[in-house]
């Protein structure tokens, strides 16, 4: 398996635009989260997904930000409209048994709203 | 918050050298994990120990986990330059236990 995919790995786009990232988790994983990583927040969890279905999204900064998981193989976060305060890295990760098993995590999508 | 902190943020010791570092949580957990981040990467998991265990080995790294302390702490032993990178304690954190917690990190810098 080739790991967490996310995409893109970059996205530089301008304040009031919709951004869509996007996550591949491991075939066969049934957990499914969500991070977003900043030099002051630390890697906050905004949220998890078990078997498709969301279970947490209290972590979801403001209504801007939403997700999907249509199916066990992809996920998507969207924010509309974005703000410069959005720009973070963005980080999917999956696994087995949510927090009681290793999770694993792709590369990351690095946000930034100009 | 209920997210485990590290300690100290910030770690500078020489290559051979062992280095510590500390995760302090504040709810009961079933286990605690930790991770290492490499500049620019995402998170690799290191090692998971459980609530029943006390230390636990893996390669150059020992973790403890004292639940009554509610802490745990990670040593890399002999260090290389390689192991230049930050690293967090998560845990496990809501009533299923679903969600996974991070601490803010510590970051550790290993002169060759």
């Amino acid at each position: 398996d080739a790991g967490v995919i996310q995409s893109p790995r970059h996205e530089v786009t301008e304040m009031g635009q919709e951004v869509t990232l996007r996550c591949k988790p491991i075939s066969g994983h049934d957990y499914l989260f969500w991070y977003r990583q900043t030099m002051m927040r630390g890697l906050e969890l905004l949220i998890y997904f078990n078997n498709n279905v969301p279970i947490d999204d209290s972590g979801m900064p403001e209504d801007r930000f939403s997700a999907k998981m249509p199916n066990a193989s992809f996920s998507t976060l969207k924010i509309q409209p974005s703000e410069p305060r959005d720009s973070a890295v963005y980080f999917c990760a999956s696994s087995l048994g949510a927090g009681n098993t290793e999770a694993f995590f792709g590369q990351g999508t690095r946000l930034t709203v100009v | 918050s209920q997210q485990g902190e590290e300690d100290p943020q910030a770690l500078s010791i020489q290559e051979g050298e062992n280095a510590t570092m500390n995760c302090s949580y504040k709810t009961s957990i079933n286990n605690l994990q930790w991770y290492r981040q490499n500049s620019g990467r995402g998170l690799v998991h290191l090692i998971l120990i459980r609530s029943n265990e006390r230390e636990k080995h893996s390669g150059r790294l020992r973790v403890t986990l004292d639940t009554s302390k509610k802490s745990s702490s990670l040593l890399i032993t002999a260090s290389r330059a390689a192991d230049t990178a930050s690293y967090f304690c998560a845990t496990p954190y809501g009533g299923s236990q679903g969600n996974l917690i991070f601490g803010k990190g510590t970051k550790l810098s290993v002169k060759p």
